[in-house]
This record gives structure tokens, sequence and C-alpha cells, in this order.
């Protein structure tokens, strides 16, 4: 079956500093890859998505590159922003379904 | 509306009791989907409804946890005889085609059984 995993956190980082968040994957066939992200007291947001392997998907500042090789769809920002504090989510569907991982909890601090 | 709406927004529940939880969502929506997420982890799938036929329940941990859309619409998910292990928070999202388009969620039902 499908399933993520991604990097424990939480992680805390200071404004302008640099973050990767790893992600994994196990699944059949070609999935679709995707990061969600949940501000605080607001439901999950599309963050950005990839459909094939190469691809990059890129918004907000943040970047992750489908890798077929390695499984992973890692996430980066290269400069972070105390208003990135979130709780992101990597995922992945083949179909209809999302599989998620089981989120990484991002405090920037001023 | 301009965002999937759910309501209600916090439910407490006697356990025994049965739940109502609602989900509207974005107009034109075709495809609704209702997951659960407990604390600390990612959201798992329950149930997938294309306009008001369910095509998917394979996610729905009892019998005792039904979903319902009449009219393609507005969606229904109801537990019946909660269980303390029902705590969580329930998501309503729906997307104009599969997940390739990407998911717009609500901002989500915290269930509490006690």
């Amino acid at each position: 079956g499908n399933s993520v995993t991604q990097m424990e956190g939480p992680v805390t980082l200071s404004e302008e500093a640099f973050l990767t968040i790893n992600c994994t994957y196990t699944a059949t066939g070609y999935p679709s890859l995707f990061w969600y992200v949940q501000y605080p007291g607001e439901g999950l947001q599309l963050l950005l998505k990839a459909t094939k392997a190469d691809d990059k998907g890129s918004n907000k500042g943040f970047e992750a590159t489908y890798r077929k090789e390695t499984t992973s769809f890692h996430l980066e920002k290269g400069s972070v922003q105390v208003s990135d504090s979130a709780v992101y989510f990597c995922a992945l569907s083949n179909d209809y379904k999302l599989s998620f991982g089981a989120g990484t909890t991002v405090t920037v601090r001023a | 509306g301009a965002g999937v709406s759910q309501s209600p927004r916090y439910k407490v529940a006697k356990r025994g009791q049965d739940v109502a939880l609602r989900c509207d969502p974005i107009s034109g929506h075709v495809s609704l989907f209702w997951y659960q997420q407990a604390l600390g982890q990612g959201p798992e799938f329950l149930t997938y409804f294309q306009n008001e036929a369910q095509l998917d329940k394979s996610g729905l941990p009892s019998d005792r946890f039904f979903a319902e859309r009449p009219e393609g619409s507005v969606s229904t998910l109801k537990i019946q005889r909660t269980q303390q292990e029902d705590s969580a928070v329930y998501l309503c999202a729906s997307s104009v085609g599969g997940a390739s388009y990407g998911y717009t969620f609500g901002s989500g039902t915290r269930l509490t059984v006690v």
C-alpha cells in the first residue's frame, strides 16, 4: 500500500534560516506528490505539487522536486519568515485518495 | 461559498451519543471527501463521493460511521453510539476532480467524546 514518512518535528528556526523537511514515500505505480500546510487555526491548504518524476513544485518561496530514484519529495525554503510557522504535511495520491505523512511542526522565531 | 464550510466547529459528545457533522463544499465541486485526523497524526481517508454517489467508503472504521450526500452538494457524516476512540478532528474536502487538482479543505470539526 501507499505510505509517506516525513521528518519528525518539531523544528524551530530563526528568521531567514534555511528550511528542509524530508519526505520519502512508498507507492505502487507513479503517484502525484503534494505538500499541504496548516497554519494555526486554519484548514489544510495545498502548498505545492508535482505529478511526475523530476517535476519541481514551487509556491511562496517553497520548492520540492519529485525524485523517483530516491522516492523522495523534500520541501525546502531558502529564507523562512515568522509567517511560515505552521504544520507541513507531505502526501501522495495514485487516484482520488490522499495518503498523508504525520506532519512536521515548524516554528520560526524573530 | 468561497470555501468549504464545516459545522459545528467543536462538538463534545457523551459516550454512546449519536453525532452528525455537516460539510458545505465549494459550489460546483463534484468530488467530496471526509478524513479523520487524530491528534499529532496526518489525516486518514474515510470516504469519497462523486456528486451524490458514494464511490469509496473503505476508510470508515466501523459500521457506526455513515456518510451521505443526497443531492450532490451538502454532506453529513454521522457517527452512532460514539466511543472515546472516535475523538478526532473530522475534515471535509472538495475538489473539481481527483487529488491531482488539489483539494480544498474545511477547517474541520473537533469531536471530543467524554
